[in-house]
């Protein structure tokens, strides 16, 4: 059974930084690319970060570039997202989820359940 | 940029009738080369995350129920639940991957009338 569970969201000032790790179980993590996706409060869906298999490959969204960085531990079968420089619209809840396919031109067929990130002082 | 649009914002139908919810890509999300729409929907419940629906735009996901239905090429895309259930309220989103910045519709929230 495919597992994504996210972990080290929270409260944060603006201009601070967070980690959030996704840990993946039940599949080959290091065959697909992964994704993070987040969700502001009442509002909808937003693509934020993608990375190949082997983490050769990253790219992102433009309102996270230069502050978000993607990357993956396959030892591990872990994803992060390394967020800097947050501010209170990067406020949401942020799921890490998995594509079918070794392409960046993907779906989502799996989803963690999320994690609450709140920028605010 | 892409934008995907979703219509209508919101939709109340009874139960056990056909709800329709409508999305529209501002560019065509048609790939030549392989004749696929790189169009997926997702079914949002409160607190939970996205479940998917369909992919290729009319490829329903493992386990989906048959009263759901995609449809659609190019640009206009169609979501169709025939026979609605009480378990079928939910906001849907579709979502392109024709595009490097795999954009969201706005979503669309059915609720029973």
């Amino acid at each position: 059974e495919v597992q994504l569970v996210e972990s080290g969201g929270g409260l944060v000032q603006p201009g601070g930084s967070l980690r959030l790790s996704c840990a993946a179980s039940g599949f080959s993590f290091s065959t697909y690319w992964m994704s993070w996706v987040r969700q502001a409060p009442g509002k909808g869906l937003e693509w934020v970060a993608n990375i190949k298999g082997d983490g050769s490959q990253m790219n992102y969204a433009d309102s996270v570039k230069g502050r978000f960085t993607i990357s993956r531990d396959n030892t591990k079968n872990s994803l992060y997202l390394e967020m800097n420089s947050l501010r209170a619209e990067d406020t949401a809840m942020y799921f890490c989820a998995k594509t079918p396919r070794d392409s960046r031109y993907s779906h989502f067929d799996y989803w963690g359940q999320g994690n609450l990130v709140t920028v605010s002082s | 940029d892409f934008v995907m649009t979703q219509s209508p914002d919101s939709l109340a139908v009874s139960l056990g009738e056909r709800a329709t919810i409508n999305c529209k890509s501002s560019q065509s999300v048609l790939y030549d080369s392989n004749n696929k729409n790189y169009l997926a929907w997702y079914q949002q419940k409160p607190g939970q995350p996205p479940k998917l629906l369909f992919y290729w735009a009319s490829t329903r996901e493992s386990g989906v129920p048959d009263r759901f239905s995609g449809s659609g090429s190019g640009t206009d895309f169609t979501l169709t639940i025939s026979g609605l259930q009480a378990e079928d309220v939910a906001v849907y989103y579709c979502q392109e991957y024709y595009s490097t910045a795999l954009t969201f519709g706005g979503g669309t929230k059915l609720e029973i009338k």
